[in-house]
């Protein structure tokens, strides 16, 4: 079975720009998180959705949002990008709500914003 | 506020060495803790997860412990290969849907 998958692997942004970060769970699985990971720093959580509803929100500004779909695959939003945006964003798949289900990481998208 | 700490930040240690990495948190009120590898520039590969209820758990050259008294875990890696090299992270999860709380990592080099 395949694990999580992300999309793009990499991207470049300006400052001000938007983009656009695509995720799909392990088959099964009907949580999405997403967590931003900045050099030399460990993941910080971003979000997590549940059957396509918000559960959890982590310390970001409302310039990030995300979303899920009816099969699960979720979208994270960033406007008004800031060079502070710049990191590895990360998807991790679960089973079910609750940061207490084992969670299965995907390989990341990396944004650079110049 | 969970905070989750890792000691040392960086190691280096020739090959077929036994080695310990420490991982600690100051909220005792865990779900479980989670250990993960990242090679560079990669997503995280799930090493091990330990409940709240659980001392250890096992696989293959690896162990961790937790103790939730002492808000500790630590990964254990016996007769570490080259192939080891990586940044390794400890994750508390509180059980909510905040998510889980990851130290900074300890990055790890085994010399050949």
């Amino acid at each position: 079975d395949a694990g999580v998958t992300q999309s793009p692997t990499h991207l470049i942004k300006t400052r001000g720009q938007q983009v656009t970060l695509r995720c799909s769970p392990i088959s099964g699985h009907k949580s999405v998180s997403w967590y931003q990971q900045v050099l030399g720093q460990g993941p910080q959580f971003i979000f997590q959705y549940y059957e396509k509803e918000e559960r959890g929100r982590g310390n970001f500004p409302d310039r990030f949002s995300a979303r899920q779909f009816p099969n699960y695959s979720s979208e994270l939003n960033v406007n008004a990008l800031l060079l502070g945006d710049s990191a590895l964003y990360l998807c991790a798949s679960s089973l079910g709500i609750g940061s207490y289900n084992e969670q299965f990481f995907g390989p990341g998208t990396r944004l650079t914003v110049l | 506020k969970q905070e989750v700490t890792q000691i040392p930040a960086a190691l280096s240690v020739p090959e077929g060495e036994n080695l310990v990495l420490n991982c600690s948190f100051t909220d005792s009120a865990i779900y479980n803790l989670q250990w993960f590898r990242q090679d560079p520039g990669k997503g995280l590969t799930s090493l091990l997860l330990i409940q709240s209820s659980q001392r250890e758990q096992t696989s293959g050259r690896l162990n961790a412990s937790l103790d939730k008294s002492s808000g500790r875990s630590t990964l254990y890696i016996a007769a570490s290969q080259p192939g080891d090299s990586a940044t390794y992270l400890c994750a508390s999860s509180g059980g909510g849907a905040d998510g889980l709380t990851f130290g900074k990592g300890t990055h790890l080099i085994i010399q050949p």
